[in-house]
């Protein structure tokens, strides 16, 4: 039972260009939204997040948007660097904090100069 | 304070030895979380503290695998008896009590030959 999906395994992007990453999830009681950025041999390295009282959250290059009533939020990334190339992972969690984070599979980016 | 710590990077074992692995958390976290990644998935959970006390197991977790933080500070994460099942990334991540973004070590990759 899978609660946070995303179906994408890989993305392929050229560089300038935007990258879109989507997740979705099954789970009401989420009210909190992660993105990961995970470079091989290294750990998960924490990009932008959202809440659930907003559908939009900025930083930089990278936007988050939360559709609440499809259960569905994406990333985007604009534009899009090589050095962007990476497994991004969506996850999940209730903002009480006391439920730890569900990760969804990933998907890998692969930015083309 | 540079972030979160694990050790080993890596560890090579044999069946059915036993393998302890550490985490050095950011010091002001009280949350500490152990996850366990393997191919093609994300970070899967598998328990967590708040200060010394472990507040959550999953079922991941079998009878063979135990973690303890004591003092509230590092916590060691013990396989006994490795089977190949258990070959993986093992992650070990913290977050402070009022928010819910957890910051991940680099993972130790156990392999079990």
């Amino acid at each position: 039972d899978q609660q946070v999906k995303q179906n994408s395994p890989s993305l392929s992007v050229q560089e300038g260009r935007i990258s879109i990453l989507n997740c979705d999830y099954t789970n009401s009681m989420f009210d909190y939204f992660l993105w990961y950025k995970k470079y091989p041999a290294e750990g998960p390295t924490f990009l932008i997040s959202i809440s659930s009282i907003k559908d939009k959250n900025e930083d930089g290059r990278f936007t988050v948007f939360l559709n609440k009533s499809a259960k569905h939020l994406s990333l985007h990334i604009v534009p899009s660097q090589p050095g962007d190339s990476a497994v991004y992972f969506c996850a999940a969690t209730s903002n009480s904090g006391n439920t730890p984070l569900v990760f969804g599979k990933g998907t890998r980016l692969s930015v083309i100069a | 304070d540079t972030g979160v710590s694990q050790n080993p990077r890596h560890k090579i074992t044999k069946r059915g030895q036993n393998v302890t692995f550490r985490c050095d958390p950011i010091s002001e976290h009280n949350r500490l979380y152990w996850y366990r990644q393997t191919l093609g998935q994300g970070p899967e959970f598998l328990t967590y503290f708040q200060n010394e006390a472990q507040l959550e197991k999953s079922r991941l977790l079998s009878d063979r695998f135990s973690a303890e933080r004591p003092k509230g500070s590092f916590s060691t994460l013990e396989i006994q008896r490795t089977e190949q099942g258990d070959s993986a990334m093992y992650l070990c991540a913290s977050s402070p009590e009022w928010n819910t973004e957890a910051f991940f070590g680099q993972g130790t990759r156990l392999t079990v030959v």
